[in-house]
């Protein structure tokens, strides 16, 4: 099935620093979300992307939907502990299916 | 405001066993869907549903089965637990393609 593929795998920083992953694909998609899942619990929508370039922020995360609509950029500023977590990125196909497809995750660790 | 809750939270079973999880939404939602993580792979897709009586197969359905008699509720079932089953299984929930509400998952172990 199709894969996104997301990088890098994990992050180990310290607290105050930027963090950037991204997420790529062979294919085209419509839409692009990525989302944070935070130890023993489900992921949570963080930022929705519905249009090629668009750059959207929610607090200190920014994200980019890729003018090739096939890839998206997640970036966290000025990092504090509670950032911890694995962050995903999903998008939904041009064709069919109400359903979204996973990176693999990129897990956060920071160092006080 | 409940959200997506699935039962049970934590399952060991047997190679062989079969079991059913639950998933059950409040939130009028049309979506459901059941996806699997496991380290390094993501979440895969298993099942999913774009309304009350239908289902569809996902990326991996093998050795599922799931179904949708209410609109709240999406069953998930394994026939004869294997090994390869253990996983975390998330289940999730939108009223548009996009906005999933996920729940807080149930850890499988098949031995």
């Amino acid at each position: 099935g199709q894969q996104l593929n997301q990088s890098p795998q994990s992050m180990f920083i310290q607290e105050g620093e930027d963090v950037s992953m991204n997420c790529t694909s062979s294919s085209i998609f419509n839409t692009w979300l990525w989302y944070k899942q935070d130890p023993g619990e489900g992921p949570v929508l963080l930022i929705a992307l519905y249009k090629a370039g668009e750059l959207t922020s929610n607090g200190r995360l920014t994200a980019q939907f890729g003018i090739t609509r096939k890839d998206s950029f997640l970036n966290i500023s000025a990092s504090i502990p509670s950032d911890v977590g694995i962050y995903f990125c999903a998008g939904q196909q041009v064709q069919g299916a109400q359903k979204l497809v996973f990176g693999q995750g990129t897990r956060l660790t920071i160092n006080p | 405001n409940a959200g997506v809750t699935q039962t049970p939270k934590f399952r060991v079973l047997k190679t062989g066993q079969s079991m059913t999880l639950l998933c059950a939404q409040d939130m009028n939602h049309e979506y459901m869907y059941w996806y699997r993580q496991d380290p390094g792979m993501g979440l895969r897709l298993i099942h999913y549903s774009v309304g009350e009586g239908t289902t569809a197969k996902g990326e991996v359905p093998d050795g599922y089965n799931v179904s949708r008699l209410k609109k709240q509720n999406f069953l998930l079932g394994l026939e004869s637990a294997a090994p390869s089953q253990t996983s975390v299984y998330f289940c999730a929930s939108s009223q548009t393609p996009y906005g999933y509400t996920f729940g807080s998952g149930t850890r499988l172990t098949v031995v």
